[in-house]
């Protein structure tokens, strides 16, 4: 298995909901992410997980929050989102943040496209 | 500052054309990786280069490392339809706070037009 697998694929919730964006590879890789991406700009970093410890948070508001509940599994959980947050978010895996783990790349998965309406 | 200066930003060309697209910096990278993103889809890993003045093929794209490993290059020749995308330099951290973290310059949006 190559894949990361993100569910779902669309979303559209209201600035009130919460709803929780999923994200699955069993590539035995240690680390995880979360992006943000707009239309048409690269993709920005959120967060990043080593070994399931949070490693890195990029400043992200904490009506965006980030859950590894295993090494295989990455959440974040949405709440009160506004609609300027409205994006396609990305999942990503990487062997790890070693410096023997830097020649390879990040997987990625396709994305939820998430709307707040 | 962007850490990744790429370009052009955008590109819009016809099918049999060749092109190159460009990321600089001012710093020295350790390795640099070429993605490319398709609507709807994730950035997929094209090569990574880490050794000053490397070339690599990966069929009509020739990607390219400088010699002082500040700069690189993606060559596509005769561009088809298919290469059109969103295409991304990125470079990994090794470093400080931001150890392992990938960042992105602006990416190119290439048009390839049958």
């Amino acid at each position: 298995d190559t894949e990361v697998t993100q569910t779902p694929k669309h979303l559209v919730m209201g600035m009130t909901n919460k709803k929780s964006l999923k994200c699955e590879q069993h590539m035995g890789h240690r680390a995880m992410y979360w992006y943000k991406q707009k239309a048409k700009k690269p993709p920005e970093l959120m967060f990043v997980y080593s070994y399931e410890k949070l490693s890195i948070n990029e400043s992200v508001p904490s009506r965006f929050s980030p859950e590894c509940p295993n090494s295989s599994l990455l959440n974040l959980h949405l709440h009160a989102l506004q609609p300027e947050d409205s994006a396609l978010y990305l999942c990503a895996s990487s062997q790890g943040l070693t410096e023997r783990g830097y020649k390879y790349g990040y997987t990625f998965g396709s994305g939820t496209r998430l709307t707040v309406v | 500052t962007q850490l990744l200066e790429q370009s052009p930003q955008f590109l819009s060309i016809q099918e049999g054309e060749n092109l190159t697209v460009y990321c600089n910096s001012s710093s020295v990278f350790s390795s640099l990786q070429w993605y490319r993103q398709e609507p709807g889809e994730g950035p997929v890993l094209l090569v990574t280069v880490v050794t000053g003045g490397e070339v690599k093929k990966l069929k009509r794209l020739t990607f390219q490392f400088g010699d002082a490993r500040k700069d690189s290059s993606l060559h596509i020749t005769a561009a088809q339809p298919g290469d059109t995308g969103l295409y991304l330099c990125a470079l990994r951290r090794l470093g400080g706070t931001s150890y392992g973290k990938l960042t992105f310059g602006q990416g190119t949006i290439l048009t390839v037009h049958p």
